[in-house]
């Protein structure tokens, strides 16, 4: 089966790092999407990655490895306004987008 | 960047009743959307994927008749709720494919039956 798992909720400090990981089990693979969304609104795209390594956009990277099924997002410089929801997608072989569940990121002073 | 629309962005109606969602795409063309349900503290679910000019695919679970979907033109899907229920209640997200992996989201609509 095709599962995506990421933790529930993680906690950091403002100013700090955090890392979220994300592992996934798929059938095919055309890339690895981070997504971030904020209590009541839609999705936004933060990165996409289909080869391993690390992509780094701003204060945000995101790194992959293919043979361990895995990702992470990475967030530097915390600021509050980062509180929001964290989502993991990977693109099957169909192009399907299939989700993990989220990880609930609260940034506290 | 590529910029999608969904009208309403909230609706309150009675049970029973039918509503109308639209997804515009407005600066591109999206021959491919989707649309996604979410409830409280979930992840997206995928309710069904909408090709211009065809029938909808449905994921398993989602009743097609209950969920209408049209895909009438290059930058619109509409997706109805018919005969709407309080469990029907949820955020409703619409995407529009731009490339293979590049996908935009609406801001949402969230539905709410009484």
């Amino acid at each position: 089966g095709q599962n995506i798992d990421q933790p529930t909720e993680m906690t950091a400090t403002e100013g700090a790092i955090v890392q979220i990981n994300c592992t996934y089990q798929t059938s095919g693979f055309n890339g690895l999407f981070w997504y971030q969304q904020h209590a009541g609104e839609a999705p936004t795209f933060l990165s996409y990655n289909v080869l391993d390594g690390l992509e780094e956009k701003g204060r945000f990277s995101s790194f992959l490895s293919r043979s361990k099924g895995y990702s992470y997002l990475l967030l530097k410089e915390l600021q509050m306004k980062d509180s929001a929801s964290y989502l993991c997608a990977v693109a099957d072989s169909n192009y399907q987008l299939i989700w993990g569940a989220g990880t609930k990121l609260i940034i506290k002073p | 960047g590529a910029v999608v629309s969904q009208h309403p962005s909230w609706v309150i109606c009675k049970s029973g009743t039918s509503v109308k969602i639209e997804c515009r795409s407005l600066d591109f063309q999206a021959t491919t959307m989707f649309w996604y349900r979410q409830f409280p503290k979930q992840s997206l679910m995928l309710m069904a994927t909408s090709n211009e000019g065809s029938k909808a695919t449905y994921e398993q679970g989602v009743e097609k008749d209950k969920f209408l979907i049209n895909h009438a033109s290059l930058t619109l899907s509409t997706l109805t709720v018919t005969s709407a229920h309080p469990e029907d209640s949820s955020f409703y997200i619409c995407s529009a494919r731009v490339r293979e992996y590049e996908q935009y989201f609406g801001p949402g609509t969230r539905l709410t039956v009484t």
